[in-house]
């Protein structure tokens, strides 16, 4: 079945520290890949994606994702993270061949805090 | 450039009443709808989908149901709220085809 697994619930991090949040998918055939971000009481915006080509993908806000086929991974980076990237992630995977619903599959999310 | 807007922001209904909330995409033709709800630490549970007008299709079996009147509105409705129906409420919409999502601010319920 396919899912996405994000093994990290909660995060803290200093102000300037660098960032990794994991994803780990399970997927019949190379997914497109997703990392959203939600503030409190808002919806989700998206970060970054990937489809096909470099595995390495530059998003908004100085975010950047890998893609490990090896490893079915597609972790979420940031070199200095700021107070105001307090918020939670959530890594989604979408079929690319899914037809016409294009539905997406989404991790349980990881809560980043940011201490000062 | 698209827009999707959702209102209420926020509901505050008791047991046993209705539920109606709405949620309209601008800027685009024909898009994929989604509604979600969202519980406190559980992630995203995908609700109904719509590919075209009159077109849904449930994920979940619950009270709720979800219409489509038009191409870019997208209903959710309830006849009888349960305390299970309080959430975080996210509608979205995609394009057809793989690709990402575009999300809603959201509606915040609280069944009391």
């Amino acid at each position: 079945a396919q899912s996405v697994t994000q093994p990290d619930i909660h995060i803290t991090v200093s102000e300037g520290a660098s960032l990794e949040l994991r994803c780990n998918y399970s997927y019949g055939a190379t997914p497109y890949l997703f990392w959203y971000v939600q503030s409190p009481g808002q919806g989700l915006q998206l970060l970054l994606k990937y489809f096909s080509g470099d595995t390495l993908v530059q998003g908004i806000k100085g975010f950047e994702a890998e893609f490990k086929r090896s490893q079915s991974s597609f972790n979420l980076r940031k070199p200095s993270v700021h107070w105001s990237d307090a918020a939670e992630y959530f890594c989604a995977v979408g079929a690319r061949y899914g037809g016409a619903t294009n539905k997406l599959i989404f991790g349980t999310g990881t809560l980043l805090a940011v201490q000062p | 450039s698209q827009t999707i807007h959702q209102w209420p922001a926020t509901l505050v209904q008791p047991v046993g009443s209705p539920l109606s909330l709405e949620c309209t995409v601008e800027g685009t033709s024909n898009p994929n709808l989604y509604w979600y709800r969202q519980a406190a630490g559980r992630g995203l549970q995908l609700l109904f989908y719509s590919v075209g007008i009159g077109q849904i299709s449930s994920e979940v079996p619950q009270n709720l149901s979800a219409s489509r009147p038009q191409d870019r509105q997208f209903i959710l409705s309830s006849k009888k709220l349960l305390l299970s129906d309080s959430g975080f409420y996210l509608c979205a919409w995609s394009s057809r085809g793989p690709g990402e999502q575009y999300f809603g601010p959201g509606t915040r319920l609280t069944v009391t």
